[in-house]
């Protein structure tokens, strides 16, 4: 059980719009920024977005950030089928255990 | 271009040591944390263990802590990760991950760079 929860699964058509939540708690995303992560199928994780809503260069607008209270948000435009990947948020808790966590990942399928 | 390269994973049996390296190049190895995060297939992300910059702190998730030892040779920009008492759910890949930060855990950290991943399975 992720200290982060995410949908399991997302989908919506070529061209369109999505959203992937990720919640927490005051120990978490309340007080640290947040990061995504994109794992394409068989690859390694890459950073997709850091500090709640800035992307790395080469990372395109296409993909966005947000935060608010205690949970962020990743925002995908203009879906391609080469955005078909498994996304995770993670952050800092620092509840007892004082340690980096992910959330438990979501599949996007780009119908 | 940073580079991270694991090395090192294999099958072992239940309660037998592997040792993971990552030769990191492109960066300051020295300035910068370095984490280990796996996958166990099918599953999400797990940060495993952490070393500051100067590999004077370290950390552990509680489900490897007395088991594993992470360590740095920062004279060869390389990453260790010493595994004993392996069991069977402790098959996973294994990433070598930069951290942004110094040292873990400092604010505003995250992971900016991502090894390729070594396999390790722990199976009789």
């Amino acid at each position: 059980q992720s200290v982060l929860t995410q949908p399991p699964s997302v989908s919506a058509a070529p061209g369109q719009k999505v959203t992937i939540s990720c919640s927490g708690s005051s120990s978490n995303i309340g007080n640290n920024y947040v990061s995504w992560y994109q794992q394409l199928p068989g690859t390694a994780p890459k950073l997709l977005i850091y500090d709640n809503n800035k992307r790395p260069s080469g990372i395109p607008d296409r993909f966005s950030g947000s935060k608010s209270g205690t949970s962020a948000t990743l925002g995908i435009t203009g879906l391609q089928t080469g955005d078909e990947a498994d996304y995770y948020c993670g952050t800092w808790d620092s509840s007892l255990s004082a340690e980096w966590v992910f959330g438990g990942g979501t599949k996007l399928t780009v119908l | 271009e940073v580079q991270l390269l694991e090395s090192g994973g294999g099958l072992v049996q239940p309660g037998g040591s592997l040792r993971l390296s990552c030769a990191a190049s492109g960066f300051t190895f020295s300035s910068y944390a370095m984490s280990w995060v796996r996958q166990a297939p099918g599953k999400g992300l797990e940060w495993v263990s952490a070393i500051s910059g100067s590999g004077g702190s370290t950390y552990y998730a509680d489900s490897v802590k007395g088991r594993f030892t992470i360590s740095r040779d920062n004279s060869k920009n390389t990453l260790y990760l010493q595994m004993n008492s392996l069991r069977a759910e402790d098959t996973a890949v294994y990433y070598c991950a930069k951290n942004v930060a110094p040292d873990y855990g400092d604010y505003g950290d995250y992971f900016d760079y991502w090894g390729q991943g070594t396999l390790v399975t722990v199976s009789s």
